[in-house]
């Protein structure tokens, strides 16, 4: 079935290090997003990729990294200098151009800072 | 840029009652309003969108209404079920491309 893996679903880290989320899709999309959602809050924009080899920054990009080497794959690194990084994080895709709607999410990582 | 509020945050409903959810924009461009679903534990999916050249969209017992000039979108759900029970995201966009969601309501669906 075509949709979006994220993997793991659960993952723990201890302060100071460095863990990367990784998010596939064979849905053929160009676009890949990553957002984090916390507790009463709603999904917050953290990096988007439009095409390969290239991404932008969303409203919480401090913190995080992204590569986009392959269409299918958007991996998230959350590194050491993002302040809070306990949270859950959501991999989305749609297709790119003018009117193309629905994004499509994976079922997400929740990631635990010990 | 965009700020979508929604509201309420919590909703509790008898089974077989209504349940309607409420989102103001702020950013008179956006032309695309989703609302998405998410159970528990699992990432969101859409149940029903419009465009802003319509007022009304309606799916079985779910519809959704806009109004542009107050700026402001609704999800109704009709005769709701146990299987309703989840949190609901507003979100609004411009032709499709970034998106800003409302901070989400837990809707309860009691038996």
């Amino acid at each position: 079935d075509g949709g979006i893996t994220q993997s793991p679903k659960y993952l723990f880290r201890k302060e100071g290090q460095n863990v990367t989320l990784s998010c596939e899709q064979n849905l053929n999309h160009d676009a890949m997003y990553w957002y984090r959602q916390d507790p009463g809050q709603g999904l917050r924009l953290i990096y988007y990729s439009q095409i390969v080899n290239d991404f932008q920054k969303g409203d919480i990009a401090e913190g995080y990294s992204v590569s986009r080497e392959k269409k299918e794959s958007f991996p998230l690194t959350v590194t050491s200098a993002q302040k809070n990084p306990t949270a859950f994080y959501l991999c989305a895709s749609k297709r790119v151009g003018v009117n193309t709607g629905e994004l499509f999410f994976g079922e997400g990582s929740r990631l635990t800072v010990l | 840029g965009e700020n979508v509020e929604q509201h309420p945050s919590t909703l509790s409903v008898q089974e077989g009652d209504s349940a309607v959810i409420k989102c103001t924009y702020s950013d008179s461009a956006s032309n695309y309003f989703p609302w998405y679903k998410q159970e528990l534990g699992k990432g969101p999916q859409l149940i029903i969108d419009i465009r802003s050249n319509v007022g009304e969209k309606k799916d079985q017992r779910i519809a959704v209404t806009l109004n542009k000039t107050a700026k402001h979108f609704s999800l109704h759900i009709t005769e709701t079920q146990p299987e309703d029970s989840a949190v609901y995201f507003c979100a609004a966009s411009i032709f499709g491309n970034q998106f800003y969601f409302g901070t989400g309501t837990s809707l309860t669906v009691i038996p």
